[in-house]
């Protein structure tokens, strides 16, 4: 069955640190990979996606950054966190073989301090 | 305007009660994607439609895309189904656009 992995779920970090969020995926080979943001009391927002190895796109300007080192593995960073990027963060996988399309990890809410 | 539009924002239903959110949408999809999201945060996918009807249990789904206008409903309503409903559309890309919500309180 196909699964995603999230980590951490909540994240409490100082304006100016840095950030690692990790996704991974299993049961499913190269997905189509995202990372979607919901800041308080706002929808979710697209920040950017994957459709393969090393392949990836932005869909909004910011100081984050995305890398898919592995088929199965999606990583959001910054190096530099703002208060701004506080927020919930989600993964998602899309498969066209799947009944619904997409599978969603658990998220991590994010708090910068 | 936003891409997709959901209503009512907010909703408060007594148990039992028949309850729709609709949500419009003004761009091209692939599909559209209703989904639930619980005050943890954790999201579930509930139907992803692309024509006609969809249902699973007490959850009804309908989608008219001549009209870019999609339905969920719930019938004899329950207290476990207070959630956030989303309406999303899938574009190109395989890339969702995301109706702000339906927050959804069902009352005992």
């Amino acid at each position: 069955s196909q699964t995603i992995h999230q980590w951490p779920a909540t994240l409490v970090q100082p304006v100016g640190s840095p950030l690692s969020l990790e996704c991974t995926v299993e049961g499913t080979s190269n997905p189509n990979l995202y990372w979607y943001r919901q800041a308080a009391g706002r929808g979710l927002q697209l920040l950017f996606y994957s459709v393969g190895i090393g392949q990836i796109s932005s869909e909004v300007p910011q100081n984050l950054s995305a890398s898919r080192p592995q088929d199965r593995q999606f990583i959001l960073s910054s190096k530099k966190l703002l208060l701004s990027d506080s927020g919930f963060y989600l993964c998602a996988f899309f498969d066209s073989a799947f009944n619904y399309g997409y599978t969603f990890g658990s998220g991590t809410r994010l708090t910068v301090v | 305007k936003n891409e997709v539009e959901q209503s009512p924002q907010n909703l408060t239903a007594q148990e039992g009660e028949f309850i729709t959110i609709n949500c419009s949408y003004s761009v091209g999809i692939s599909a559209l994607h209703w989904l639930q999201q619980h005050p943890g945060g954790g999201i579930v996918s509930l139907f992803m439609l692309s024509s006609g009807k969809k249902k699973h249990g007490r959850l009804i789904a309908t989608i008219n895309i001549q009209e870019k206008h999609s339905s969920l409903h719930i019938t004899a309503s329950h207290p476990r189904d207070s959630a956030v409903y989303i309406c999303a559309v899938r574009v190109y890309g395989n890339k969702l656009v995301f109706g702000a919500g339906t927050i959804l309180r069902v009352k005992s």
